[in-house]
């Protein structure tokens, strides 16, 4: 089946200690993004990656590291996490970024709560 | 910075009643405007997408249309059901993005259909 994984689901932690929250797809995709989303904002775009190993920051970037070492996947890394990085965060991918057709495929979301 | 507002917030109505809600976007520039919609606990799944000013898109009972001189889109759900609830996002792509695949995301209507 087609789809854009994200692990883990749910994660409560606390202010400074490292994660990883891991995204993958299985559909080939050349382009991934990652979005947080916060009640009464839309989502907002915080790193994404045309290719592999090309990654470019979104809109909010700050506090966040991201890699694309293979096509499939592209981990969101908080190296020290903060209370401001609570939110519901959602990894995406398009086949192709050139075409103005593409609809954005997105995983299942991962709720974040940093104590 | 290229702005997204999405009308109403939120929309409650009653099972049977038909609806429509807003996207304006910025009228310069435009390449692609997105739909999807997003139940709870599940992830966004986009319903159209928009590119020549003019368009009309029909997904069941679920239609959208499209002016990019004026910069809005309408979406209609004719005789709306409890299963249409859910929050619906549209997201802007403007020509400086078309090699980037970046969208700009609205911070969406949430419909809630009471039966």
């Amino acid at each position: 089946e087609a789809q854009v994984t994200q692990n883990p689901r749910y994660l409560i932690t606390v202010t400074g200690k490292k994660l990883t929250v891991t995204c993958s797809q299985n559909m080939n995709h050349e382009y991934m993004s990652w979005y947080r989303q916060d009640p009464g904002l839309g989502l907002r775009q915080i790193y994404y990656s045309m290719n592999v190993e090309v990654t470019d920051k979104g809109d909010v970037p700050e506090g966040y590291k991201v890699s694309r070492k293979e096509k499939r996947n592209f981990p969101l890394i908080l190296e020290s996490p903060s209370p401001n990085q609570t939110s519901l965060y959602f990894c995406a991918s398009t086949p192709d970024r050139g075409s103005s057709y593409n609809e954005q495929f997105f995983g299942p979301g991962t709720r974040l709560t940093v104590l | 910075i290229l702005n997204v507002e999405q009308s109403p917030q939120s929309l409650h109505v009653q099972e049977g009643d038909s609806t429509n809600f807003t996207c304006s976007f910025p009228s310069s520039n435009f390449y692609a405007l997105h739909w999807y919609r997003w139940e709870t606990a599940k992830s966004p799944e986009a319903l159209f997408v928009m590119t020549l000013n003019g368009d009309e898109k029909k997904k069941g009972r679920i239609s959208a249309t499209l002016n990019t001189k004026e910069g809005y889109s309408y979406l209609y759900i004719k005789g709306s059901q409890p299963e249409d609830s859910a929050t619906y996002l549209c997201a802007f792509r403007s020509i400086g993005s078309s090699n980037t695949g970046k969208l700009i995301f609205g911070q969406g209507t949430t419909l809630q259909v009471k039966p």
